[in-house]
């Protein structure tokens, strides 16, 4: 079956603006992350899905971030008055459920702030 | 909270030869699980190797295989008969295996900075 997908796979916007990045998982998996990864760092975690509900969102930097995942498939990270700090490549990752299951990852989304 | 180490930022291997890249890790957990994620230039992470911490035994998985020092909180990647194609950034990472008694702790990876394999043909 298909893989993680990410859209869109490249966003440039203004500081300032409002983003929205997509994240489809591979079909029954559950559990949902998002992961931030800057320049030359290894992934960072941000928020974990478990079904529809945020199961841990502790790593959400600040309010300006959000994420959702309404029908437990599909999920959106919403970044507010973005700042060319928040430019970084965005990954996605699902797996079955929770550990030791798998994560598998997206492609990820890079997102340039300027 | 937990951190992982990787102490080369790059590194470089002729094809066909073996290198070892080097990872450590802080934690105050006895079960816990360590992994290697590929990432080559498409962004995405692919899973090279698992290691489960109550395992003496060390994970393989065909030219790839660890040495997991427990008491020392190491985890080093062996790579044998280098291959161009394993060129790529290496990240280790740490996933506990407590669950807290909301299930929400245990299920994040944390990576460290990485390693950049360069393969010479």
């Amino acid at each position: 079956g298909a893989g993680v997908s990410q859209t869109p796979s490249n966003k440039v916007t203004e500081k300032g603006k409002y983003v929205e990045l997509r994240c489809d998982p591979i079909s029954g998996h559950t559990a949902l992350y998002w992961y931030r990864q800057s320049l030359g760092q290894g992934p960072e975690f941000l928020i974990y899905f478990q079904g529809t509900g945020a199961a841990d969102d502790s790593g959400l930097p600040n309010d300006r971030f959000f994420a959702v995942r309404p029908e437990g498939s599909v999920s959106t990270l919403k970044i507010q008055r973005t700042e060319r700090g928040d430019s970084a490549v965005y990954l996605c990752a699902s797996s079955q459920g929770r550990i030791p299951y798998e994560q598998y990852f997206g492609p990820g989304t890079r997102l340039t702030v300027t | 909270a937990q951190t992982v180490t990787q102490s080369q930022p790059e590194m470089s291997v002729q094809e066909a030869e073996t290198v070892t890249l080097s990872c450590t890790y802080d934690t105050s957990e006895s079960d816990y699980y360590l992994f290697w994620y590929k990432q080559p230039p498409s962004r995405q992470m692919i899973l090279v190797i698992r290691q489960e911490a109550y395992k003496q035994q060390n994970a393989t998985e065909n030219r790839f295989s660890v040495n997991f020092q427990k008491a020392a909180k190491s985890f080093s990647l062996k790579i044998s008969d280098s291959q161009l194609g394993d060129a790529a950034m290496y990240f280790c990472a740490y996933r506990s295996h407590y669950l807290s008694p909301k299930e929400t702790s245990g299920s994040r990876l944390t990576f460290g900075e990485g390693t950049q394999l360069t393969v010479n043909p």
